[in-house]
């Protein structure tokens, strides 16, 4: 079975710039996430899609983030323009449905300098 | 207030010392619990789970145990292995919108000393 695909895997951009992520669920998951996870914490949720409607987009800086989920399957997630403290590994991840055992991708890594 | 907090934030143990690692939730209609490890530079995996109708659950050296009424589920590792070195996530559905959204605690590291 594929994994969560993710791309692209490391991104350096300087401040204000914008820059955007790409996420591939497995197959037949309806239930994609994007989390933030700064150095040293535990993943935070940035926001929650159910096929592609958003569940919850409560934590999500909508002044500078937005994300889509076109068709119900791969999702963007963009950032613009990048602040220094949006350095951190952008993680998506993908369940059979909303509350369950919810796989990982390999994340991001963005530097923002 | 946070739905799912983790403690402790550090933990060293010898090899072949057990850890437990503890979690409290506060959605009372939370029904699965899993923990995830993290190696560095890699990404979460599951390691184990429990489902609320069960009180235990145990895969070779690792078990988690959930406590419904107290709102807490903890993981054990016995006979710790270097290997075992990592961060360990705990995690709960929390309601929200009629779905459940995943809520991660902060973490807890690792270290097994040889």
């Amino acid at each position: 079975e594929a994994g969560v695909a993710q791309s692209p895997r490391y991104k350096i951009i300087e401040k204000r710039q914008s820059v955007a992520f790409w996420c591939n669920p497995i197959s037949g998951h309806a239930t994609l996430y994007w989390y933030q996870q700064i150095l040293g914490q535990g993943p935070k949720l940035l926001i929650q899609f159910q096929n592609n409607g958003v569940v919850d987009d409560s934590q999500l800086p909508k002044d500078r983030f937005s994300a889509e989920r076109l068709k119900g399957v791969d999702s963007t997630l963009k950032i613009q323009p990048a602040k220094l403290e949006d350095s951190a590994v952008y993680l998506c991840a993908s369940s059979l449905r909303a509350g369950v055992e919810a796989f990982f991708g390999q994340g991001t890594r963005l530097t923002v300098v | 207030g946070e739905n799912v907090e983790q403690h402790p934030s550090t933990l060293s143990v010898q090899e072949g010392d057990s850890a437990v690692i503890k979690c409290t939730y506060s959605d009372s209609a939370s029904n699965y619990f899993p923990w995830y490890k993290q190696e560095l530079g890699k990404r979460p995996q599951l390691i184990i789970d429990i489902r609320s109708n069960v009180g235990e659950k145990k895969d070779q050296r690792i078990a988690v145990t959930l406590n419904k009424t107290a709102k807490h589920f903890s993981l054990h590792i016995t006979e710790t292995q270097p290997e075992d070195s990592a961060v360990y996530f705990c995690a709960s559905p929390k309601a929200w919108a009629g779905s459940y959204q995943l809520t991660f605690g902060k973490g807890t590291k690792l270290s097994v000393i040889p």
